[in-house]
């Protein structure tokens, strides 16, 4: 069974800093994985979605990272703002499982200004 | 703007009572879900719909109930025999093709009386 680990499950940081959060998953035969956010008493918002012939995928500020074999991925967020204070889920897609998400607990980032 | 509307936004059930949360989308999706988060937690799948009249069970089924009558509607019912129903609930759709990514509404949190 698929299970999915984001370490750490806090993160505190000076604005300006880069940070990186981690995903692993212990499946390495996935579909494709997810990098989400969350808002406080929200839906979800995508970031990023890595399809499992990709390495990585980048948007903005954002750039995430896909090692099938090592079962990691890792979020890099540049140059750190305020407003990126939120929940970040990372999930993944199984072949066969008609789309459906495996999430982790998710990390959640505080940045100071 | 195309997306997904949940609604209520909160919800509250009595004892033995049988409520419904509503989620409509105008993405023209084909799939949709239904998950839960509890607090703390990674989100855990519910029930998902991949065609009109048709859906299948995901992780914690027992004691919720679904319809697809319609292509843009997925609404869940929470049943007198889902004993811890206080969470919070969102609904997702996507393609279904090809993986793409899934889209959030805003979530209806659920609490007992």
């Amino acid at each position: 069974k698929q299970e999915v680990t984001q370490i750490p499950a806090a993160l505190s940081v000076p604005e300006g800093e880069n940070l990186v959060l981690n995903c692993s998953f212990t499946d390495s035969a996935i579909y494709n994985l997810q990098w989400f956010r969350q808002d406080p008493g929200k839906g979800l918002t995508s970031l990023l979605l890595i399809q499992s012939s990709q390495r990585e995928q980048t948007s903005g500020r954002l750039n995430a990272s896909l090692d099938k074999s090592s079962g990691r991925s890792t979020l890099y967020i540049a140059a750190s703002q305020p407003g990126d204070s939120a929940t970040y889920l990372c999930a993944v897609g199984g072949r066969g499982s008609q789309g459906n998400l495996i999430f982790g607990k998710g990390t959640k980032l505080s940045v100071k200004p | 703007d195309g997306g997904i509307t949940q609604s209520p936004k909160y919800l509250f059930r009595k004892e033995g009572q049988n409520v419904t949360l509503s989620c409509e989308q105008n993405l023209n999706h084909d799939a949709m879900y239904w998950y839960r988060q509890d607090p703390g937690q990674g989100l855990r799948l519910i029930y998902y719909s991949q065609i009109v009249n048709d859906f299948q069970k995901g992780d914690i089924a027992e004691g919720y109930s679904v319809s697809r009558e319609k292509k843009e509607s997925f609404p869940l019912t929470v049943t007198s025999a889902q004993k811890n129903p206080t969470a919070f609930y969102l609904c997702a759709s996507s393609s279904g093709q090809g993986y793409q990514p899934q889209h959030f509404g805003d979530g209806t949190r659920l609490s007992i009386l």
